[in-house]
């Protein structure tokens, strides 16, 4: 069975400092797709990224970064130099051809001012 | 605009009474997908859909059914709603190309059910 497992359950920092989410999963299939949404405090779900298993090239927008390890099964998630704006409910899943898309239990980040 | 809609956003509704929560895009997305929250569990999905006509059991099923008739629609149905499914339901929906599974799933805005 698939699983996403994210540690961390709350994270609180203070504004500018870099913080990092952790995403582990589990999957028996070679093929698959790691996800992470946000959810702000308005409710709506938010797209970030989508990363399929066979490439593990990190990845950088803005002040977001993405490290994928194949070799730990994790995916995890960095903000640098996190601001106000990113309070939020962070959620890392895992898509195998749409079958069962399954969400990690989430990690609720606060960035104090 | 792209969207998802969903409707009701808000039910309070009791144990046994029927009611269907829709579901309607307008990207033309084959892939849609309906998903519970619930606090300290995350999302979890309940049925999803890779096209018309085409319906299957996410991690969830029990007590819910869907239906396909139509590209744009995924309504979900409670045939006999209970207290444990009193939750945040969302619906979503995605491209989906037959082989590489869903690309970003755009979510509704949420429906909040809650069954006494």
């Amino acid at each position: 069975a698939q699983k996403v497992t994210q540690a961390q359950t709350e994270i609180s920092v203070v504004e500018k400092e870099d913080v990092t989410l952790d995403c582990v999963y589990e999957t028996r299939d070679t093929t698959y797709y790691l996800f992470w949404y946000k959810q702000p405090p308005s409710g709506e779900l938010v797209f970030l990224i989508r990363r399929n298993s066979f490439d593990e090239q990190n990845e950088i927008s803005g002040r977001y970064s993405w490290n994928f390890q194949k070799s730990t099964s994790s995916f995890n998630f960095t903000i640098t130099a996190s601001q106000v704006v990113d309070s939020a409910v962070y959620f890392c899943a895992l898509d195998n051809y749409g079958q069962n898309f399954v969400f990690g239990p989430g990690t609720r980040l606060s960035v104090l001012p | 605009e792209a969207q998802v809609t969903q409707n009701p956003r808000y039910l309070i509704t009791v144990t046994g009474k029927k009611l269907t929560v829709t579901c309607s895009q307008n990207m033309n997305h084959e892939y849609m997908s309906w998903y519970r929250q619930d606090p300290g569990l995350g999302l979890r999905q309940i049925y999803y859909s890779m096209n018309v006509e085409v319906t299957d059991k996410g991690d969830v099923p029990e007590g819910y059914k869907v239906s396909r008739k139509e590209k744009r629609n995924f309504p979900l149905i409670l045939e006999s709603p209970s207290p444990n499914q009193t939750s945040l339901y969302f619906c979503a929906s995605s491209l989906w190309d037959g082989t590489g599974g869903t690309y970003e799933q755009y979510f509704g805005p949420g429906t909040r059910l809650t069954v006494t």
